[in-house]
């Protein structure tokens, strides 16, 4: 299995909504990364994650919260989101974070805020 | 700064045609180069990941060039086809204490038309 799983591919959520995205690998990376994109815009990194642990956190807002609950599955949880947090979600995962071995990407998830 | 331009911006070429799209970097301390593909609305895919070393690197249809002294890459598609139409990412690995933080490009948008 040489995949990163992401799911839903698309949601749809209101304002005061509460939802959450997965995300979820079975190559025993250790590294797990989660990342932003709005439209013709390259990737922004929001949340990395290296042996369950955060270890990096992008001054993302608060209503994002992510948790990285075994070393395969990563989520991001979601709470009173703004339409201009309507974008594509991508995970990814690479064997470590110092070499980034094997880095790969997601399809992402397409949200949509009403 | 840390930075990766890429040119075009976007371009349009005929099915069966050859075409190269450029990436310039200032980034510090350089690890590695990756060129992604990515459809709209999906994930990159890795087509390349060059190091300091490598001059060319190839992956079918696809071949990446690395100038190091200048800090430029290239990415040559050969023979272009209708499913060769996407964002082409250059990212461009540093290295600090912690671990490999990657650079994103703007992406070119290649169009192919039959």
């Amino acid at each position: 299995d040489t995949e990163v799983t992401q799911t839903p591919k698309h949601l749809v959520m209101g304002m005061t909504n509460k939802k959450s995205l997965k995300c979820e690998q079975h190559m025993g990376h250790r590294a797990m990364y989660w990342y932003k994109q709005k439209a013709k815009k390259p990737p922004e990194l929001m949340f990395v994650y290296s042996y369950e642990k955060l270890s990096i956190n992008e001054s993302v807002p608060s209503r994002f919260s992510p948790e990285c609950p075994n070393s395969s599955l990563l989520n991001l949880h979601l709470h009173a989101l703004q339409p201009e947090d309507s974008a594509l979600y991508l995970c990814a995962s690479s064997q470590d974070r110092e070499t980034a071995y094997g880095y790969t990407f997601g399809s992402g998830t397409r949200l949509t805020v009403v | 700064k840390n930075q990766v331009e890429q040119s075009p911006q976007s371009l349009i070429i005929l099915e069966g045609k050859n075409c190269t799209l450029q990436c310039n970097y200032t980034v510090s301390p350089f690890s590695n180069l990756r060129w992604y593909k990515q459809d709209t609305g999906r994930g990159p895919v890795s087509l390349t990941i060059m190091t300091f070393s490598e001059n060319t690197k190839s992956n079918g249809r696809y071949t990446a060039t690395l100038d190091a002294d200048t800090k430029q890459s290239s990415l040559h598609i050969t023979a272009s086809q209708l499913s060769d139409s996407a964002s082409y990412i250059c990212v461009v690995s540093a290295r600090d204490n912690y671990g490999q933080n990657f650079v994103f490009g703007p992406g070119t948008r290649l169009s192919v038309l039959p």
